[in-house]
């Protein structure tokens, strides 16, 4: 069955420090993996989408790295901002246009 | 600033009702999604559509219908037959068919609750 795991469930930070999210998947074939962002009580916003032939993918203090080989994928996070609590969702597009979704990694920034 | 508009923010459904949830969007998007969102786990796709007056199943449909008879307007309707519909229901649409790279936009949900 293909699965998408994510870790830890749940994460608290200090502002200011840097923290990595992990993502494991089993989906396969695959096509792409995207990192979503959604606050409390929104829909998620996209963060980034990486193919196979991508290693990492940087949208601002967010950086998103690729294992294809291993099935691995993981969100740095730098200098840790209040507004980054949220959870992070990771989502994998099999070949043949099925989403594959994480139950994500809620994090939370305290001051 | 095109978007995908959700409403109600908040639904109460009592026993035996029909409700209906509204997605609009206007960034002329071809694809939209609708998806259930439950605590602990990941979105969960309940139907889909790639074109006007054109939408298929997806893993959860039972208790769930939906119409497509404008580009902008995706409205899920959650029957009495959906047993357990208490959840956080999101739309979403993207350009092309599910295959491409483009990101999904999401509305900002509807969470449905049981009076």
């Amino acid at each position: 069955k293909n699965q998408v795991e994510q870790s830890p469930q749940s994460l608290i930070i200090l502002e200011g420090k840097n923290c990595t999210l992990q993502c494991n998947y089993t989906v396969s074939p695959f096509s792409n993996l995207r990192w979503y962002k959604q606050d409390t009580g929104r829909g998620p916003v996209s963060l980034t989408i990486m193919t196979f032939s991508e290693n990492t993918k940087s949208n601002g203090r967010y950086t998103a790295t690729l294992d294809a080989d291993t099935k691995q994928s993981s969100l740095h996070i730098t200098a840790s901002q209040l507004s980054d609590s949220a959870s992070y969702i990771c989502v994998v597009l099999e070949y043949g246009n099925k989403l594959v979704f994480g139950a994500g990694t809620i994090l939370r920034v305290k001051s | 600033d095109g978007g995908i508009t959700q409403s109600p923010k908040y639904l109460f459904r009592k026993e035996g009702q029909n409700v209906t949830l509204s997605c609009e969007q206007n960034l002329n998007h071809d694809a939209m999604y609708w998806y259930r969102q439950d605590p602990g786990q990941g979105l969960r796709l309940i139907y889909y559509s790639q074109i006007v007056n054109d939408f298929q199943k997806g893993d959860i449909a039972e208790g769930y219908s939906v119409s497509r008879e404008k580009k902008e307007s995706f409205p899920l309707t959650v029957t009495s037959a959906q047993k357990n519909p208490t959840a956080f229901y999101l739309c979403a649409s993207n350009r092309g068919d599910r295959g491409t790279n483009q990101p999904q936009h999401f509305g900002d949900g509807t969470r449905l609750s049981i009076l």
